[in-house]
């Protein structure tokens, strides 16, 4: 079955460190990979994506996520954190199973960086 | 600016009654979609439409209808069978093809009092 896992319900880091949420996943074809992030309250926005290519994508405020084929991640990361980078970030990756386009959703995991 | 606005941002029912959220977008995309959130539970498709006068049903479409009659418009409807509805409902659109990139709606968040 495929599926996507972040294993962390909530990472906490100090302002100024670097940040990385965990996400792994199982497909049953090539992984189109792909991080969003929710602020309170607020709907998600597209961070970045991996279709093909370098496995380092960079993406929207300064992230980027790695492309791991050995062992199936796809981790978000940024090399200092921001205060106003605390939100709610998920990972989801296309469902090739069936027949029309959709996206099968990890569970969320939030960010907290303190001052 | 271009976009999705979904209406109203917060809604109230009581017990039996259907209520229907609204769904626009001026990107002229031809994919819309309606997610539910929960909290610890991610992203769960409702229902979703590839083009005008079609849509399928997602995951979890048991208790919810919708309609396509327009490109820009894909309200909705939750009706009384939905037996848990209080939750932050997204919609969410994306051009033709495979890219992945969905853009969405801030939601609405229904409360069943």
């Amino acid at each position: 079955a495929q599926s996507v896992a972040q294993p962390e319900d909530q990472v906490n880091v100090a302002e100024g460190n670097p940040l990385t949420v965990k996400c792994t996943y199982s497909v049953s074809g090539n992984p189109y990979l792909f991080w969003y992030v929710q602020y309170p309250n607020r709907g998600l926005q597209f961070l970045l994506k991996y279709i093909t290519g370098d496995n380092l994508v960079k993406g929207s405020y300064g992230f980027e996520a790695e492309f791991n084929k050995s062992q199936t991640s796809f981790h978000l990361k940024k090399p200092s954190a921001l205060v106003s980078d605390s939100a709610l970030y998920f990972c989801a990756v296309r469902d090739w199973a069936g027949s029309n386009y959709q996206l099968i959703w990890g569970a969320g995991t939030k960010l907290i960086i303190k001052p | 600016d271009g976009g999705i606005t979904q209406s109203p941002k917060y809604l109230f029912r009581k017990e039996g009654q259907n209520v229907t959220l609204s769904c626009e977008q001026n990107l002229n995309h031809d994919a819309m979609y309606w997610y539910r959130q929960d909290p610890g539970q991610g992203l769960r498709l409702i229902y979703y439409s590839q083009i005008v006068n079609d849509f399928q049903k997602g995951d979890i479409a048991e208790g919810y209808s919708v309609s396509r009659e327009k490109k820009e418009s894909f309200p909705l409807t939750v009706t009384s069978a939905q037996k848990n509805p209080t939750a932050f409902y997204l919609c969410a659109s994306s051009p033709r093809g495979d890219t992945g990139e969905l853009f969405f709606g801030e939601g609405s968040r229904l409360t069943v009092l």
